[in-house]
């Protein structure tokens, strides 16, 4: 199973981009890569998903290089509201989904 | 209908209760999930549906007894627990589990055992 690793916790202030990189040396073949972001008291809830190149969505980008070793989660123009979790995983199913760390992600006005 | 519902919201039970957590989607997923949480860790894998069969035990402890009526509806019946099975239990659901499909979660069930 590949194992991710991410920052642990990251500043921003509203109004800026924040990206967070996700790292994944062992990732397979068969693998996705997927992003989920977790409120306080609630479940995660899916953010995007990708297995190659550039992914974009309303609300993210992801890109992943062509090694796909690491992986890069793009939020536009942060605000208060997105201070919260985000979990990178990487499996090829979901029998195998497997939440690393995550990191914890702090807007200020 | 993207939801995925779970009943009670908290719940607190003693050692030698027997109580059970629901969990409900009508999203037509053929993949359901339960996921233990404790406070600020990430959510860990405890079991997976697939197609109303039990396909996956993370090593749960049998005091954790999973069940799937049907291809809606996912209960997790709880004995004889602990105090470190204090947590948030999470129910999740998706397309399947052949691919890394988007999974829905559920709000979760805080479960407190006293």
């Amino acid at each position: 199973l590949a194992k991710t690793t991410q920052p642990i916790s990251m500043d921003s202030y509203e109004g800026q981009e924040v990206n967070i990189t996700c790292s994944h040396n062992n990732i397979a073949t068969n693998d996705y890569i997927t992003w989920y972001q977790q409120f306080p008291s609630q479940g995660p809830r899916f953010i995007i998903q990708g297995y190659k190149t550039k992914v974009t969505n309303e609300v993210a980008s992801l890109f992943i290089p062509a090694d796909r070793k690491s992986s890069t989660l793009s939020l536009p123009r942060v605000s208060l509201s997105d201070t919260a979790v985000y979990y990178c995983l990487v499996a090829a199913n979901n029998n195998d989904m497997r939440f690393g760390a995550g990191t914890r992600l702090t807007v200020k006005p | 209908d993207t939801e995925v519902t779970q009943t009670p919201k908290h719940l607190v039970m003693g050692m030698t209760n027997k109580k059970s957590l629901k969990c409900e989607q009508h999203m037509g997923h053929r993949a359901m999930y339960w996921y233990k949480q404790k406070a600020k860790k990430p959510p860990e894998l405890m079991f997976v549906y697939s197609y109303e069969k039990l396909s996956i035990n993370e090593s749960v402890p049998s005091r954790f007894s999973p069940e799937c009526p049907n291809s809606s509806l996912l209960n997790l019946h709880l004995h004889a627990l602990q105090p470190e099975d204090s947590a948030l239990y999470l129910c999740a659901s998706s397309q399947g589990r052949e691919r890394a499909y988007e999974q829905y979660f559920g709000p979760g069930t805080r479960l407190t055992v006293t």
